[in-house]
């Protein structure tokens, strides 16, 4: 499967505790965008890099929340003491380069759903 | 701000049917407007964008400016159309603004 990669799958942890979501974005693209998504809702913009560099920060990213892209490939999505608000869907993006700004078509992962307890 | 409005949370229509999913935007610039779908147990996925002016799988979309709409249509229905819904939109930036989705069932 050459599409965008999530890992885990699946999250359980309990309130208090870090975690920490990998994605591997196609491997031509250099855009990498987080989404998360609950129930009854559409994806909510978290944040995006273009190449290793973190551009765009939504509200909704508090301080617990970090997200990197070290070496342009890759990203992780960490949130740390974990609060059962964080429970939901996140979702990983990817994109082609492009000589405009602005959005192209977004390819997404399967997603790695965090429950909190 | 940028907002997306889907005001059918349900769509159940005949197969062989016309479909309309309504999307309704609000956004004082000039936005672009996108819609994705997500099969059962699939991905989500781009349908069609407006300034492509395409038409995917028969659904076509046109962006009405004067009621800031970006409804969905497509003349016959398909049981393999029946799945989630999202309208989508951006000002031009790389943020991407959902609505909150029409599940639409085809009926056989």
């Amino acid at each position: 499967d050459t599409g965008v990669s999530q890992d885990p799958r699946h999250k359980i942890t309990k309130r208090g505790q870090n975690v920490t979501f990998r994605c591997d974005p196609i491997s031509e693209h250099n855009r990498l965008y987080w989404y998360r998504q609950t129930l009854g809702q559409g994806p909510e913009f978290l944040t995006y890099f273009q190449n290793e560099a973190q551009l765009e920060k939504s509200r909704l990213l508090s301080d617990r929340f970090s997200a990197e892209r070290p070496k342009g490939s890759f990203s992780t999505l960490e949130i740390q003491r974990t609060e059962q608000g964080d429970s939901a869907m996140y979702l990983c993006a990817s994109s082609p380069r492009s000589p405009r700004t602005g959005i192209e078509k977004l390819f997404f992962g399967s997603g790695t759903q965090l429950s909190v307890l | 701000a940028q907002r997306v409005t889907q005001p059918e949370k349900l769509l159940s229509v005949f197969k062989g049917a016309p479909v309309e999913l309504k999307c309704n935007y609000s956004y004082s610039g000039s936005p672009e407007l996108f819609w994705y779908v997500q099969y059962s147990r699939q991905r989500l996925q781009l349908l069609l964008r407006h300034i492509s002016r395409e038409s995917i799988k028969g659904f076509t979309a046109d962006l009405n400016k004067g009621e800031t709409s970006f409804h969905l249509k497509k003349p016959f229905a398909q049981e393999e159309d029946s799945a989630m819904y999202y309208c989508a939109l951006t000002g031009g930036n790389e943020k991407l603004t959902f609505g909150t989705g029409t599940r639409l069932t085809i009926i056989p």
